[in-house]
């Protein structure tokens, strides 16, 4: 089973920011926390990862809380082509059921 | 550089024939993830295999289900004798280095291969 819980549907309004969480309680000091996503029929894509700092790549932002315990995906202005299932993973490799994120124009 | 190639993409057997799934990883990877996923659920791991090794399979059904990675060609995920139950998208994901020990922090997925058993 995932070590990773997620709320299972998330919405947002177009270009406004989202933040999706994720909680790893027990996460160890060697896990890397990586977000994945999954658009319609296709599959998965990776969004971003980090071990301990925040991280910025051109897709999001992962916030990481001091404890690591839990962590929040950021897309700072969604897109109706942002709407995808978002996975929070740990190096187990195993997914959870994700949050699905809707994008309302 | 090609991505992760994944075939047949659609493929249709009934109960009790077998389904064989190629995957073809990127081009310099050696470790190659496969995975479930049945319909509106998120994917499941079967099975973690490096050249010629499998080196974790706790993912996978302990009966009919089995994956090779040879030496040369693609690695291959097998279903004998296929029930209704096994319909799903089968996804197979391949890394440079073993997913997590490196900091590279990406699996690549291909497309899948979605298997309907009549």
């Amino acid at each position: 089973d995932a070590k990773t819980t997620q709320p299972n549907s998330m919405e947002s309004n177009e270009e406004e920011p989202v933040h999706l969480p994720c909680n790893h309680s027990t996460i160890s000091g060697t896990d890397y926390i990586h977000w994945y996503r999954q658009l319609p029929s296709q599959g998965p894509e990776y969004v971003i990862h980090g071990l301990t700092s925040n991280v910025n790549n051109r897709m999001a932002s992962l916030a990481i809380a001091e404890d690591r315990k839990s962590s929040t995906l950021i897309l700072h202005r969604a897109t109706l082509r942002d709407a995808a299932v978002y996975y929070c993973i740990l190096n187990d490799m195993r997914f959870g059921a994700g949050t699905r994120l809707t994008v309302k124009p | 550089n090609a991505g992760v190639m994944q075939n047949p993409r659609h493929l249709v057997r009934r109960r009790g024939q077998e389904a064989r799934l190629r995957c073809s990883p990127m081009k310099g990877h050696s470790h190659v993830y496969w995975y479930r996923q049945l319909p509106e659920e998120g994917l499941k791991f079967m099975v973690y295999l490096q050249k010629e090794n499998i080196i974790d399979e706790s993912g996978m059904p302990k009966e009919r289900f089995s994956a090779e990675f040879p030496k040369e060609g693609p690695s291959i995920l097998r279903i004998q004798q296929v029930v209704r139950g096994d319909s799903a998208a089968y996804f197979c994901a391949s890394s440079p280095f073993r997913f997590g020990k490196v900091n590279t922090g990406e699996l690549f997925f291909g497309e899948g291969s979605r298997l309907t058993v009549l």
